[in-house]
């Protein structure tokens, strides 16, 4: 099957402004992860859900973000009030259950003006 | 203190060549699993190979190998007979425990090229 979707490809938005990144993992993976990457660096973990709940969002930056999985598949990383800081490559990814690993998307590539 | 190492910011091969990406860790968990990952200009994030803490052997797939020293704490990855596609960024990642957070924590990467 298709591998692990995100959408859009590209954001572009306004400093202050609300985006909504989405995530539509692997048919059948129980674990959805958010990771952030910028520029020159490695992936930064976000929050990680098995199921519908968050197991982890110990690397959510501040209340700005949060992020959901209403029926334990595709999850929104949303984020309130952008900041320039903000401006990142988004990477979702899926595991069929715990310790297997981790497939990623082509994530979003967000950029705060 | 930094979880993941790569000492390397860039590293360049000759086709056909062998390879080594270093990796070092840093955890005080007896279990972990260690993963590289490569990058591709595209973007897109694609395993490679995993090796648990309590894995007798290296791990092997294909022309990845992984160099698993415990006592020294490194994991480094070796690409046989490299290829002008595996021009790439690759990551060293570790995920700690058994029964925590399934979270990765990656090293800064190190940019391989492959010279014609």
């Amino acid at each position: 099957g298709a591998g692990v979707s995100q959408t859009p490809s590209n954001k572009v938005t306004e400093k202050g402004k609300y985006v909504e990144l989405r995530c539509d993992p692997i048919s059948g993976h129980t674990a959805l992860y958010w990771y952030r990457q910028s520029l020159g660096q490695g992936p930064e973990f976000l929050i990680y859900f098995q199921g519908t709940g968050a197991a982890d969002d110990s690397g959510l930056p501040n209340d700005r973000f949060f992020a959901v999985r209403p029926e334990g598949s595709v999850s929104t990383l949303k984020i309130q009030r952008t900041e320039r800081g903000d401006s990142a490559m988004y990477l979702c990814a899926s595991s069929l259950q715990r310790g297997s690993p981790l497939h990623f998307g082509n994530g979003t590539r967000l950029t705060v003006t | 203190a930094q979880k993941i190492t790569q000492t390397q910011p860039g590293m360049f091969v000759q086709e056909k060549e062998a390879v080594t990406l270093d990796c070092t860790y840093d955890t005080s968990d007896p279990s972990y699993g260690l993963f590289w990952y490569k990058q591709p200009s595209s973007g897109e994030m694609i395993f490679l190979i995993y090796q648990g803490s309590y894995d007798q052997q290296n791990a092997t797939e294909g022309r990845y190998s992984l160099n698993f020293q415990k006592a020294r704490k490194s994991a480094n990855l070796v690409i046989s007979a490299s290829q002008l596609g595996d021009s790439a960024m690759y990551f060293c990642a570790m995920r700690e425990g058994d029964g925590g957070s399934e979270k990765l924590v990656f090293g800064k990467g190190t940019k391989l090229t492959v010279n014609p």
